[in-house]
């Protein structure tokens, strides 16, 4: 079956302790991005990536690193997290920029 | 750089009743629209797409949206709305690869949908 998917789907964690969300597509998509999802404010693009060891910011980067080593994977890291970083992330993947993408069912982090 | 506008955080409807959810964008280039839903706790589904050709596109569960290049629109209807329809809704764009940019999708604020009985 063609999926995203992130783990963990629920964490609940402390002030400045370094985390990673997984996310994974078994589509062979190119593209693939990161979005958090706020209440009254939507999806907001984290970061992307055009292709392997091709990333990029998108529109609220701080507090946030990537990387990019296989086409399959696209970890968000988060290496001290703050409470305003409490949010429902969401990995996305597409065969390009320009296409539709596939979401993966969310990733809802509190951070305390 | 594009945007996008859901003009109507919440829309309340009966159930059988028709829909229209509405959505405008700008954009100094061309343009692909797309409608996601998210039901409750669920991640994003695709409803329908538009990247070329006739301007009326057909989704899924019966949702249609219709794209309207001089008022830069794309609406979101449905003749008739099910209980199962609650959910919320994002228009979204991209532009179509022109000029070198980066293509990426900006989404709307969302449309909470709510029917009922």
């Amino acid at each position: 079956e063609a999926q995203v998917t992130q783990n963990p789907r629920y964490l609940i964690t402390v002030t400045g302790k370094k985390l990673t969300v997984t996310c994974s597509q078994n589509m062979n998509h190119e593209y693939m991005s990161w979005y958090r999802q706020d209440p009254g404010l939507g999806l907001r693009q984290i970061y992307y990536s055009m292709n392997v060891e091709v990333t990029d910011k998108g529109d609220v980067p701080e507090g946030y690193k990537v990387s990019r080593k296989e086409k399959r994977n696209f970890p968000l890291i988060l290496e001290s997290p703050s409470p305003n970083q409490t949010s429902l992330y969401f990995c996305a993947s597409s065969l390009d920029a320009y296409y539709e993408q596939y979401f993966g069912p969310g990733t809802r982090l509190t951070v305390t | 750089a594009q945007s996008v506008t859901q003009l109507d955080s919440q829309v309340p409807v009966f159930e059988e009743a028709p829909v229209e959810l509405r959505c405008n964008y700008s954009s100094s280039v061309s343009v692909y629209l797309f409608w996601y839903v998210q039901y409750p706790n669920q991640g994003l589904q695709l409803l329908l797409k538009y990247l070329s050709g006739s301007t009326l596109v057909k989704g899924i569960n019966g949702f249609e949206a219709e794209f309207n290049k001089s008022q830069t629109s794309f609406h979101l209807r449905k003749p008739s709305v099910h209980i199962s329809d609650t959910a919320e809704y994002f228009c979204a764009v991209s532009d179509a690869g022109y000029g070198g940019s980066q293509g990426n999708l900006i989404f709307g604020k969302g449309t909470k949908l709510s029917v009922k009985p």
